[in-house]
């Protein structure tokens, strides 16, 4: 059983389009954390939220919470085509610092 | 640069030898992890290290064994490796709930 659905599974858009890319679960997070992972490379965290209903903006991004803390949402504005890779959101839960990962959302930005 | 090292990047091996993945982390961080990434699967946990001294399984751990050789140090054993092993492994750390730091890797081959 899958803890953390993303959806879509892979997107393909043009520079300047807005997406919204969803990590679902029934399960309660403590935290929930979004990475982006470029080919050959290891994923690099992007943000974490811990409190149900916070948003939090990076530049262009944006990142909510849900508020019983089970589901969390990826926002781009006008996205670029260095925005291109793999987005994984990932939970913890309780004090433990044990990640569950999504299999992610390929996102391929066209210029 | 500050972060976590793994070693070797690439490596190709028959089935039923052995090896060693090397991972080092720089940031002072308590826990450490070791994930395989494959398509369609994700991210899975295969073993982690709480702190120095411990160790526990996580999703996938048969066919392999762990050390935490000091806080810094955390490798991975394939006893005898089969196709199956096939896979690309990270290696992470953390010190908090606000997220892990990322090696770049190891793509293992078995034939």
């Amino acid at each position: 059983t899958q803890l953390l659905e993303q959806s879509p599974q892979f997107l393909s858009i043009q520079e300047g389009e807005n997406l919204t890319v969803y990590c679902n679960s029934s399960s309660v997070f403590s935290s929930l954390q979004w990475y982006r992972q470029e080919p050959g490379e290891g994923p690099v965290l992007l943000v974490t939220v811990v409190t149900g209903g916070e948003v939090k903006k990076l530049k262009r991004l944006t990142f909510q919470f849900g508020d019983a803390r089970k589901d969390s949402s990826l926002h781009i504005t006008a996205a670029q085509p260095g925005d291109t890779g793999l987005y994984l959101c990932a939970g913890a839960r309780g004090s433990n610092y044990k990640l569950t990962f999504g299999k992610g959302t390929l996102l391929t930005v066209n210029p | 640069n500050a972060g976590v090292t793994q070693t070797p990047k690439f490596q190709v091996l028959k089935t039923g030898q052995s090896m060693t993945l090397q991972c080092a982390q720089d940031m002072n961080h308590n826990s450490m992890y070791w994930y395989r990434q494959d398509p369609g699967m994700g991210l899975r946990l295969i073993y982690y290290s709480a702190s120095e001294g411990t160790t526990d399984k996580g999703e996938v751990p048969n066919g392999y064994n762990v050390s935490r050789l000091n806080k810094r140090e955390f490798s991975l054993r394939l006893e005898s490796a089969a196709p199956s092993q096939t896979s690309v492994y990270f290696c992470a750390s953390s010190g908090d709930i606000y997220g892990y730091t990322f090696g770049s890797g190891t793509r293992l081959t078995v034939v």
